[in-house]
C-alpha cells in the first residue's frame, strides 16, 4: 500500500512476556518514528531513526524497550518484560528528511498486557 | 518535556456550528500542525503552518499561527458528522535539540449531533 503500515494491529499478552511490534514506512520516506499513546492522551515520543544516523532514543520510557530499523526501511519495536503500564496504542509514523516536520502515521498497534 | 496545552478538552456541537479549538505553549514553536485522529485510526495531518502570523486554509477549516509563536488555533466551520474524532496540536519546539521528535497537546474531541 502507500502508506504507513503496522502489525499487528492488535496485541494482547501477559505481563512478563516480550512483544514484537513491525512498521513498514512509506516508501522512499528516510525517517521513522515510533510513539505511544495511551487512553485518552496525546502522543508521546518514544525514538526516531534518520538514514544511517544513530537513532534518537531519547524518548524510550526504560530500558525494557528498544527498536531498530533494519536495511533503512521495516522496523520493530520490541517490549521485553511487559508490564500492565505498557498498555498503549503504538503509532509509528515515516516522513522525507527534509520535511521531517510532515509526518504520516501508520494505524497503530493496540497493545493490552493484562 | 515540552508541554502543549491544548482547549478545549471536548466539545459538544450541532451539525452547521463552527467550532474554535486552541493550543498553548510556554515555549516558541517554530512550526505548528494540526492532526485529526479517527477512531482505530492512527493521525491524519490536516494543516502546517510555517510562519508566525500565518493564517491557512484547508476547505472548511482555517488554521493560524500566532504571532507570539507561542500559540495557534484550529477553527472548523459549518460542522458535519464526519468531523467527530479528536483534534491534536503538534510542533517541534524550537529549542529542541533532537530536531525530529514532535510534541502534541492532548487533543479536543469533537462530537458532532446531527
Amino acid at each position: 500500500g502507500a502508506g504507513v503500515s503496522q502489525s499487528p494491529s492488535n496485541k494482547v499478552t501477559e505481563k512478563g512476556k516480550d512483544v514484537e511490534l513491525r512498521c513498514d514506512p512509506i516508501s522512499g520516506h528516510t525517517a521513522l518514528y515510533w510513539y505511544r499513546q495511551s487512553l485518552g492522551q496525546g502522543l508521546e515520543f518514544l525514538i526516531y531513526f534518520q538514514g544511517n544516523s544513530a537513532p534518537d532514543k531519547s524518548g524510550l520510557p526504560s530500558d525494557r524497550f528498544s527498536a531498530e530499523r533494519t536495511g533503512g526501511s521495516v522496523s520493530t519495536l520490541t517490549i521485553q518484560r511487559t508490564q500492565q503500564e505498557d498498555s498503549a496504542v503504538y503509532l509509528c509514523a515515516s516522513s522525507l528528511a527534509v520535511l521531517w516536520e510532515t509526518q504520516y502515521f501508520g494505524p497503530g498497534t493496540r497493545l493490552l498486557v493484562l | 518535556g515540552q508541554q502543549l496545552n491544548q482547549s478545549p478538552q471536548s466539545m459538544f456541537i450541532q451539525e452547521g456550528e463552527d467550532v474554535s479549538m486552541n493550543c498553548t505553549s510556554s515555549s516558541i514553536f517554530n512550526t505548528w500542525l494540526w492532526y485529526k485522529q479517527d477512531p482505530g485510526e492512527g493521525p491524519v495531518l490536516l494543516i502546517a503552518l510555517y510562519k508566525a502570523g500565518e493564517l491557512t486554509s484547508n476547505g472548511r477549516l482555517t488554521a493560524q499561527f500566532g504571532i507570539t509563536r507561542k500559540d495557534s488555533f484550529l477553527n472548523i466551520s459549518a460542522s458535519i458528522p464526519s468531523d467527530v474524532g479528536i483534534y491534536f496540536c503538534a510542533g517541534p519546539p524550537a529549542k529542541e535539540t533532537s530536531g525530529s521528535r514532535l510534541t502534541f497537546g492532548e487533543g479536543t474531541q469533537l462530537t458532532v449531533n446531527p
